[in-house]
């Protein structure tokens, strides 16, 4: 099975931190995803990346930056965390090549800025 | 207006109902997706389909490709089918890599 994992289940920071959320899949595969989750809006996408060191804007970039320097993990990085950024953050993950390749998610990270 | 909406929202069942939570899109797509979420935060795909019909235990999921309409339904609910349901759709896209496109979820509740 997929493993994908986020380093936090719960974080706490405080308005003006870089925070840096940390995502890990285990199958190889190309393709990882940002979104955040908040009540109302469903699943918005962040960040995604097709390779590693590559790395296209979803629909809600502004505010965020992402790293992938290895094929397995991709990061989210808040440069400077604002209150507006609280909410639940999903990892996801995909191989590529054929279009209907589903996505692997992770259990979520629920982040909170005070 | 979202390109893709579901019905209803919230739902309430008794235990053993069977139910039906609707997914109707604006969009062209290649395939769609049935997520589950349980409260906690994980999500776990329970199908993906570009036709047709899939069934996996008391979980079917139906798909109208003219009608741009999916359907989940749950045969003989159970207190743990409890969670929250998203339809996702994947975006006809020139790229390799499936982009999604997320409902807001619908939020069942299945009372003993």
């Amino acid at each position: 099975d997929v493993k994908v994992t986020q380093s936090s289940r719960y974080l706490v920071k405080r308005t003006g931190e870089k925070v840096f959320l940390e995502c890990v899949q285990d199958m190889d595969h190309e393709n990882m995803f940002w979104y955040r989750q908040d009540p109302g809006l469903g699943l918005r996408l962040i960040y995604f990346s097709y390779d590693v060191k590559m790395k296209e804007k979803g629909d809600i970039p502004e505010g965020y930056s992402v790293s992938r320097e290895k094929k397995e993990r991709f990061s989210l990085i808040l440069e400077s965390a604002s209150t507006n950024q609280t909410s639940m953050y999903l990892c996801a993950s995909s191989r590529t090549g054929l279009r209907n390749q589903p996505q692997h998610f992770g259990d979520g990270t629920r982040l909170s800025i005070l | 207006k979202n390109e893709v909406e579901q019905s209803p929202q919230n739902l309430t069942a008794q235990e053993g109902e069977f139910i039906t939570i609707n997914c109707s899109y604006s969009v062209g797509i290649s395939a769609l997706h049935w997520l589950q979420q349980h409260p906690g935060g994980g999500i776990v795909s329970l199908f993906m389909l570009s036709s047709g019909k899939k069934k996996h235990g008391r979980l079917i999921a139906t798909i109208n490709i003219q009608e741009k309409h999916s359907s989940l339904h749950i045969t003989a609910s159970h207190p743990r089918d409890s969670a929250v349901y998203i339809c996702a759709v994947i975006r006809n896209y020139g790229g390799a890599t499936n982009k999604l496109i997320f409902g807001t979820g619908t939020l069942l509740a299945v009372q003993p």
